[in-house]
């Protein structure tokens, strides 16, 4: 298994162009999450999905949208890039231990490193 | 909303002295998890502690959720070179269905040989 990819490992982007980061993950989890990771933040949580065509936001969405049409991918689109956008962006996937959504790990993938200048 | 904290921010120490890391949190969590991110890397799950006061161990790693559910450290022997990196703690509200996990802002470890 692959576990979860991610592509572009690195991106630069001018104020105002959108793009989109890629995630993929091969191990059939049911969750997937999208975290921004900034110099004394950790990670803050942007967008989550619990299952295909199901999605919700987390703390920080502004600025960004997700679709969750397989279960294998989670797209991230930045609408209209920010220097505030500037961050490492992780996508991690998770599944449930029994029955309890509450004992479920996350697997991050290696993150997409991006500049708005 | 649920509030993580998590203390010191930055830690040094020679290689061989023990090191420990605390997270707290505003809310009662359901279960905590412990992640290591090397530098440059990606976060590595590395427990979950669900139960109150329970103590896990790994190796020379040993991890400990609090009686009330609100707090735990992670706890390294005799550090080496090779636990450099941040540890993160996260945790999840005990509210029915809640999913988001909260992280502490870690803390960074450095180990001089």
């Amino acid at each position: 298994n692959a576990g979860v990819t991610q592509t572009p490992k690195f991106q630069v982007l001018k104020t105002g162009q959108s793009m989109t980061l890629q995630c993929a993950q091969d191990m059939n989890h049911e969750y997937m999450s999208w975290y921004r990771q900034d110099p004394g933040m950790g990670l803050r949580l942007i967008h989550y999905s619990v299952g295909a065509g199901i999605t919700d936001q987390g703390e920080v969405p502004n600025g960004y949208n997700v679709s969750r049409s397989t279960t294998e991918d989670f797209p991230l689109r930045l609408l209209s890039a920010a220097p505030s956008q500037t961050s490492v962006y992780f996508c991690a996937s998770s599944t449930r231990q029994g029955a309890k959504i509450s004992t479920d790990t996350q697997y991050f993938g290696p993150g997409t490193r991006l500049t708005v200048l | 909303g649920q509030q993580v904290m998590q203390i010191p921010q930055y830690q040094h120490v020679q290689e061989g002295e023990d090191f420990t890391t605390y997270c707290n949190s505003s809310t009662t969590l359901s279960n905590i998890q412990w992640y290591k991110q090397r530098p440059g890397g990606h976060p590595v799950f590395l427990i979950q502690l669900v139960k109150s006061g329970e103590v896990k161990k790994q190796k020379r790693l040993t991890f400990q959720f609090g009686e009330a559910k609100k707090n735990s450290s992670l706890h390294i022997t005799a550090t080496q070179t090779t636990d450099v990196g941040t540890y993160f703690c996260a945790g999840r509200n005990s509210g029915a269905g809640s999913y988001q996990l909260t992280f502490g802002k870690g803390t960074k470890l450095s180990v001089i040989p």
